[in-house]
Parts: C-alpha cells; sequence; structure tokens
C-alpha cells in the first residue's frame, strides 16, 4: 500500500538557521506530493505541492523537489523566522486518486 | 470568504455513546473528505463523498461509523458506542472537485475525547 515516512520531531533551530525535513514515501504509479502545514491553533494548510517527477514546489521561502529514484520530497528553507514554527505534514496523493496518504508530521520549534 | 467550519470544536463522550460530528464544507465544493487525527501522529483518511454520493469509505475502521452528505453540501460523521480508541481530532476537507488541480481545505477539526 502506500505510505510516507518523515522524519520525528521535535526539530528546534534558531532564527535564520537552514532547515530540512525529510520524507521518502512508497506508493504504485506516480503520486502527487505535498506538503502541509498546521500553525498553533489552526487547520492543516497547504505549503506547496508537486506532480511529477522533478518538479520543485515552492512557497513562502520553503521548496521541494519531486526525486522520482530517490522516492524522496524533503523539505528546505534557508532562512527559518520564528513564525515558522509548526508541524509541518508531508503527504502523498495517488494518480488518478483522491485521498492523502500522510506522513506522521514533525513538529519544529524555531527560537529567536 | 468562509472556509470549512465543523462543529463542535470539542465533544467529550462516556464511552457506550454515539455522537455526530458536522461538516460544512466550501459553497461550491464537490469533493468532501474526512480524515482522523490521533494525537501526535499524522491524518487518516476515513471516507470520501463526491456530492452526496459516498464514493470510497474503505478507512472506517468499524462498521460503528458513518457517514452522510444527502443534499450535497453538510455532512455529518456518526460514532456509535464510542470507545476510548476513538480519541482523536476528526478532520474534514472539501475541494472543488477531483484531480491534481484542486486542493483539499481543511476545516479545524472536532476534538472528541472519549471517558
Amino acid at each position: 500500500g502506500n505510505s510516507v515516512t518523515q522524519m520525528e520531531g521535535p526539530v528546534t533551530l534558531s532564527e535564520e538557521a537552514f532547515l530540512t525535513i525529510n520524507c521518502t514515501y512508497t506508493a504504485t504509479g506516480y503520486p502527487s506530493l505535498f506538503w502541509y502545514v498546521q500553525y498553533p491553533g489552526e487547520g492543516l494548510q497547504l505549503l506547496l505541492k508537486a506532480t511529477k517527477a522533478d518538479d520543485k514546489g515552492s512557497n513562502k521561502g520553503f521548496e521541494a523537489t519531486y526525486r522520482k529514484e530517490t522516492t524522496s520530497f524533503h523539505l528546505e528553507k534557508g532562512s527559518v523566522q520564528v513564525s515558522d514554527s509548526a508541524v509541518y505534514f508531508c503527504a502523498l496523493r495517488k494518480a488518478a486518486g483522491n485521498k492523502l496518504t500522510f506522513g506522521g508530521g514533525t513538529r519544529v520549534l524555531v527560537k529567536p | 470568504g468562509a472556509g470549512v467550519s465543523q462543529s463542535p470544536r470539542y465533544k467529550v463522550a462516556k464511552r457506550g455513546q454515539d455522537v455526530a460530528l458536522r461538516c460544512d464544507p466550501i459553497s461550491g465544493h464537490v469533493s468532501l473528505f474526512w480524515y482522523q487525527q490521533a494525537l501526535g501522529q499524522g491524518p487518516e483518511f476515513l471516507t470520501y463523498f463526491q456530492n452526496e454520493a459516498q464514493l470510497d469509505k474503505s478507512g472506517l475502521p468499524s462498521d460503528r461509523f458513518f457517514a452522510e452528505r444527502p443534499e450535497g453540501s453538510v455532512s455529518t460523521l456518526k460514532i456509535q458506542r464510542t470507545q476510548q480508541e476513538d480519541s482523536a481530532v476528526y478532520l474534514c476537507a472539501s475541494s472543488l472537485t477531483q484531480g491534481d488541480s484542486y486542493e483539499q481545505y481543511f476545516g479545524p477539526g472536532t476534538r472528541l475525547t472519549v471517558t
């Protein structure tokens, strides 16, 4: 079946540090890949997505590249801010499917 | 505009009670999803509607769980004879229709605690 594995948190960083959250997936076919973010007290929001191999999704300074050869979709940001403190979820959606399959989430805490 | 809303936001139920959780999707959204998120874990798919048709209920954990969307808008997730393992946040999401171009918008969730 389909599954998503992401690094466990919490990840604690200082402001302006470089952030990487690893995500790998198992799926048949060619899924679409997503990063969702959940800020404290808020609902899940789509951060970025990529729908085919070698696509790069980007938003709010975050980037992730769909790597089919390594079945990975790692999230990166060059200089984090306190406001980036949140829980980040990697997810996939099977081609022609609808439901999302999520990883377990990674809590990120950015300290001033 | 208004996003996805869910009610109640918090629900405490005694074991064995029945509960009903409501989801109001974004107006005009055809697709509606329910997910269950246990503490410290990622959301897990429960069921999917397109308009009033329930097209996928493969994630419902037992026959105590039942979902409906009779008029293709508001949806209700019902859990009968609640058990402690049902304690979780129940998330609803809607999208304009199906496919890669259409983002799923999530509601704030209903936190269910079964005592």
